[in-house]
C-alpha cells in the first residue's frame, strides 16, 4: 500500500528555472515530512523537512510548502543548476516510536544548461 | 568522522540461497534502520535496531532478519532467496529514535539474485 504519492516520475527544466515536485499523502498520524537527494551510487541524504504546524519552510534555494487540509506537500528548488541533478523523494514518518520514513517513488530530477 | 559504510557493494546470488550484509554505523550513533529500494522506487523500511534489540518491523516476511552489535553495527540476513529480493539495500543510522534523529544512509549494496 503506497501511502505517500510522488509526482511526476521525471523532470526536466532549464538552469535557472524553479523545479517542483509535489508529493500526497494518506496517513493522518504522519507529521514529520522530510526530502531526500540521492545521486548515483550514494545514498539518500536529507534535504529539508517540515512539520504540519507551518505552511513554508525556506533553506537557501529550497523550499517546502505544505498544505495540511488537502494533506499535500511540495519541494521547489528556486534558480536550479546543473548540480541539482538527481533523484528526490519526498518522505514522511509520525510518533511511531521508531523514525520509519514512508518514501514516495520518487523524481529524477535533469537541469540542462 | 566516519559516515555510515556498507559491505558488499555488490553481491550476486542464486534463487534459495542465503545472504548476510554489514552495516557500520556512523559514531556514536546506536540505532540502525535497513531499507530495501527496488530499482526505480522508494525505499521501503524493513526494520530498525535501538541498542541491540528490534525496534520496529516494516511488511517483510521472517525470512528477513538482522542483528546489532555492541558497537552498534548491525547485519541484515535473507534466507531462502527469491528474485525480487533483488534490490538495493540501504542502512541508515541515527543517535536515537524518534522524529528529532535525522537518519544518515550509507551508500547501500546491491543484491542481484539470478
Amino acid at each position: 500500500q503506497q501511502q505517500v504519492k510522488q509526482s511526476p516520475q521525471s523532470l526536466i527544466v532549464q538552469k535557472g528555472g524553479i523545479s517542483i515536485i509535489n508529493c500526497a499523502y494518506e496517513n493522518t498520524a504522519f507529521d514529520y515530512f522530510p526530502w531526500y537527494q540521492q545521486f548515483p551510487g550514494k545514498g539518500p541524504a536529507l534535504l529539508i523537512a517540515i512539520r504540519p504546524d507551518v505552511s513554508e519552510k525556506k533553506e537557501g534555494r529550497f523550499t517546502i510548502s505544505f498544505n495540511k487540509s488537502a494533506k499535500q506537500f511540495s519541494l521547489h528548488i528556486m534558480d536550479s543548476q546543473p548540480g541539482d541533478s538527481a533523484t528526490y523523494f519526498c518522505a514522511a514518518t509520525g510518533n511511531f516510536g521508531n523514525e520509519k520514513l514512508t518514501f514516495g517513488t520518487g523524481t529524477r530530477l535533469t537541469i540542462i544548461p | 568522522e566516519t559516515g555510515v559504510t556498507q559491505s558488499p557493494t555488490h553481491l550476486i546470488k542464486t534463487r534459495g540461497q542465503q545472504v548476510t550484509l554489514r552495516c557500520s554505523s556512523q559514531s556514536g550513533h546506536n540505532t540502525v534502520s535497513w531499507y530495501q529500494q527496488a530499482l526505480g522506487q522508494g525505499p521501503q523500511f524493513i526494520f530498525q535496531y535501538y541498542r541491540e534489540e528490534e525496534n520496529g518491523r516494516g511488511n517483510f516476511p521472517p525470512r528477513f532478519s538482522g542483528l546489532q552489535f555492541p558497537n552498534y553495527s548491525s547485519e541484515l540476513n535473507v534466507n531462502a532467496l527469491e528474485l525480487d529480493d533483488s534490490a538495493l539495500y540501504l542502512c541508515a543510522s541515527s543517535l536515537g529514535t524518534g522524529r528529532g534523529y535525522e537518519q544518515y544512509f550509507g551508500p547501500g549494496t546491491r543484491l542481484t539474485v539470478t
